[in-house]
């Protein structure tokens, strides 16, 4: 099983629906727990954290954890074309001083 | 602020010949990183570099050497480069290894003919 699993997608959503983005790890002692967003031909850039189970709103993205399923999602609440775009999931290893470990990501496409 | 800066952002390169990637941040981090993408592959850690006068293997090290050469500058390099090696490369710092937010920078989109 790889660390950080999420479907490639494309996912595609109608404008002004709910998209939702999955993603499951493997370490069980994982603590912090990040979404990057990629338009394409750009760099990531980091939209949410979650380090307690639970949900984390920011605006219209809310961030759900689940770590006894070991289970992470992000929901895009009012979904607009602009938020198409490659979402990364990404998650520290819980031992500690480690690097984060990337999913594949999920291409989003919101269709106007 | 520019954040992370790199450089080149374009390179074509023939198999055999050798690189250097420059990357830059201004943040006053602790903690840099180098990773690969490939379509289809995601992110992958090539070497990162927890605080300067330290580098660490990632999950593809091979065919690459780092130098951590202040607390400012991270630099990659590629010896004999590969088409293999063909990919976009993006540099990324922190404030501290993790758990913490990174910053990408622009990336650099290389080729080996």
């Amino acid at each position: 099983q790889k660390e950080v699993e999420q479907n490639s997608g494309p996912l595609s959503v109608p404008e002004g629906a709910i998209a939702s983005l999955n993603c499951t790890y493997s370490d069980r002692v994982s603590q912090s727990f990040f979404w990057y967003r990629q338009y394409s031909g750009k760099s990531p850039e980091l939209i949410m954290s979650i380090y307690s189970n639970g949900d984390k709103e920011d605006g219209r993205f809310t961030a759900q954890l689940n770590k006894a399923s070991q289970y992470v999602s992000l929901l895009i609440r009012d979904s607009q074309p602009s938020d198409s775009a490659t979402y990364l999931c990404a998650v520290n290893r819980g031992s500690g001083n480690t690097p984060l470990v990337f999913g594949k990501g999920t291409r989003l496409s919101v269709i106007a | 602020n520019a954040g992370v800066t790199q450089t080149p952002k374009f390179q074509v390169l023939k198999t055999g010949q050798s690189m250097t990637l420059q990357c830059a941040q201004d943040m006053n981090h602790n903690s840099m990183y180098w990773y690969r993408q490939d379509p289809g592959m995601g992110l992958r850690l090539i070497y990162y570099s927890a605080s300067e006068g330290t580098t660490d293997k990632g999950e593809v090290p091979n065919g690459y050497n780092v130098s951590r050469l202040n607390k400012r500058e991270f630099s990659l390099r590629l010896e004999s480069a590969a088409p293999s090696q063909t990919s976009v490369y993006f540099c990324a710092s922190s404030e501290w290894l993790a758990p913490d937010t990174q910053y990408f920078g622009p990336g650099t989109r290389l080729t080996v003919l």
